[in-house]
């Protein structure tokens, strides 16, 4: 199946400071990519939609300007927490899906970037 | 907005026995429904999936029913193996290519 790179896979950064997380498509073309994050032993929650040339797309109450979302290229999103605090600590997961036209397929997951601050 | 809900939180079943994990959704316009296996500290990785114009799908011992008129969709496993102890995501996606996981179900398969 297709490749989803997701870089760092943990980090450990102190509160106040911003943290950026990389997802890369390696072996196809993505103009729309999704971040997720999940917390111990949770489901995946939503929080935008990457749009590759175009702002992102983001879930009730997840706050832009914290979570800053960048699609430069079709195979590049990045997600940087701002001033981050603990409570940010989670599991950040993006995904991302060969475009195909209209129609639906399997979304490749990243393999995840584990944030702690402290 | 959208709604996956997944049923039972947790399952636990015995070597060889089938397990049964069940989900609904609310939008729909929804049209593709993937179910994903995720093991501790990985990424979800898919292991069957079923489109709205079908109402059945089988792989091996994994298959997926979907019912379009009630939103139910449920993914069984036969003949389950201690390897098939997991969390497993149930996901709902609409044309923009949403997708909107399921609670999670935390299966464990005992030897």
């Amino acid at each position: 199946g297709a490749v989803v790179s997701q870089h760092p896979s943990w980090v450990i950064c102190k509160s106040g400071t911003s943290v950026k997380i990389e997802c890369r498509s390696l072996d196809f073309q993505a103009t729309t990519m999704f971040w997720y994050r999940q917390f111990p032993k949770q489901s995946l929650m939503l929080m935008a939609t990457s749009n590759e040339g175009s702002k992102a797309t983001y879930e009730q109450g997840v706050e832009k300007d914290k979570f800053l979302i960048n699609h430069a290229s079709l195979t590049l999103s990045t997600l940087t927490v701002t001033s981050a605090h603990p409570e940010d600590s989670s599991f950040y997961i993006c995904s991302a899906r060969p475009a195909t036209g209209t129609l639906n397929t399997e979304a490749f997951f990243g393999q995840g970037t584990r944030l702690t601050v402290v | 907005g959208e709604n996956v809900e997944q049923h039972p939180s947790t399952l636990s079943v015995q070597e060889g026995d089938s397990a049964v994990i069940k989900c609904t959704y609310s939008d729909s316009a929804s049209n593709y429904f993937p179910w994903y296996k995720q093991e501790l500290g990985k990424r979800p990785q898919l292991i069957i999936d079923i489109r709205s114009n079908v109402g059945e799908k089988k792989d091996q011992r994994i298959a997926v029913t979907l019912n379009k008129t009630a939103k139910h969709f449920s993914l069984h496993i036969t003949e389950t193996q201690p390897e098939d102890s997991a969390v497993y995501f149930c996901a709902a996606s609409t044309g923009g290519f949403k997708t909107i996981f399921g609670a999670g179900t935390r299966l464990f398969v005992k030897a």
